[in-house]
């Protein structure tokens, strides 16, 4: 069965130090993934989403950026924290169909 | 990608059925209806997907209007740990191999013992 996997799950980072969040997946090939933003009492929000290896769209500009180096791994990055980019940040996965599975996610807070 | 509107929460009694409604007046011929839902501090999890005949699983039942312009999803029997944010999404299925799925605010159920 497949299983998707995200760590850490608590971040408390200053403002203006960097940013790696890493999401994996297990028991898929080549998966759709998708990294997500949720403030505080708000709907989620794409941030990213990916097809392929090296391969990375962006919904929003923003202060972070995304990469996939292998086919089931997806990372977060930033390379200067806002105390904007507070919040629960999920990574989730979906074959060709209309299903999303989510990760357990990450709650960042940014001082 | 049409648009929803759900009301912001809801109160059910546990031991009975739990109603949330979705309306989705904009929505294409080709839009399916999804149901996710999620339990505080945790991913969001799939419930449910109809295109016009209503539909049914072991965790819920979607009831999609004639016109399909609005549904109600319904947990038949509401426990406490049905108590999370459910979200209401209309989409077309993509031309290409990538779907995007859209979360709004959607509904806060509060299932009360």
């Amino acid at each position: 069965s497949q299983t998707i996997h995200q760590w850490p799950a608590t971040l408390v980072q200053p403002v203006g130090s960097p940013l790696s969040l890493e999401c994996t997946v297990e028991g898929t090939s080549n998966p759709n993934l998708y990294w997500y933003r949720q403030a505080a009492g708000r709907g989620l929000q794409l941030l990213f989403y990916s097809v392929g290896i090296g391969q990375i769209s962006s919904e929003v500009p923003q202060n972070l950026s995304a990469s996939r180096p292998q086919d089931r791994q997806f990372i977060l990055s930033s390379k200067k924290l806002l105390l904007s980019d507070s919040g629960f940040y999920l990574c989730a996965w979906s074959l060709v169909s209309y299903e999303q599975y989510f990760g357990p996610g990450t709650r960042l807070t940014v001082t | 990608d049409a648009k929803t509107t759900q009301p912001t929460s809801m109160d059910c009694a546990e031991g009975r059925a739990a109603n949330l409604p979705c309306n989705h007046s904009t929505i294409s011929g080709n839009e399916y209806v999804y149901w996710y839902r999620q339990i505080h501090s945790q991913g969001p999890q799939y419930i449910i997907h109809g295109l016009k005949n209503n539909e049914t699983n072991e965790m819920a039942s979607l009831i999609i209007t004639e016109d399909r312009k609005s549904s109600t999803l319904i947990l038949p029997h509401a426990t406490l740990r049905d108590t999370a944010v459910y979200y209401c999404i209309v989409r077309a299925r993509q031309e290409t191999s990538y779907d995007k799925v859209i979360f709004g605010p959607g509904t806060s159920l509060s299932v009360i013992p």
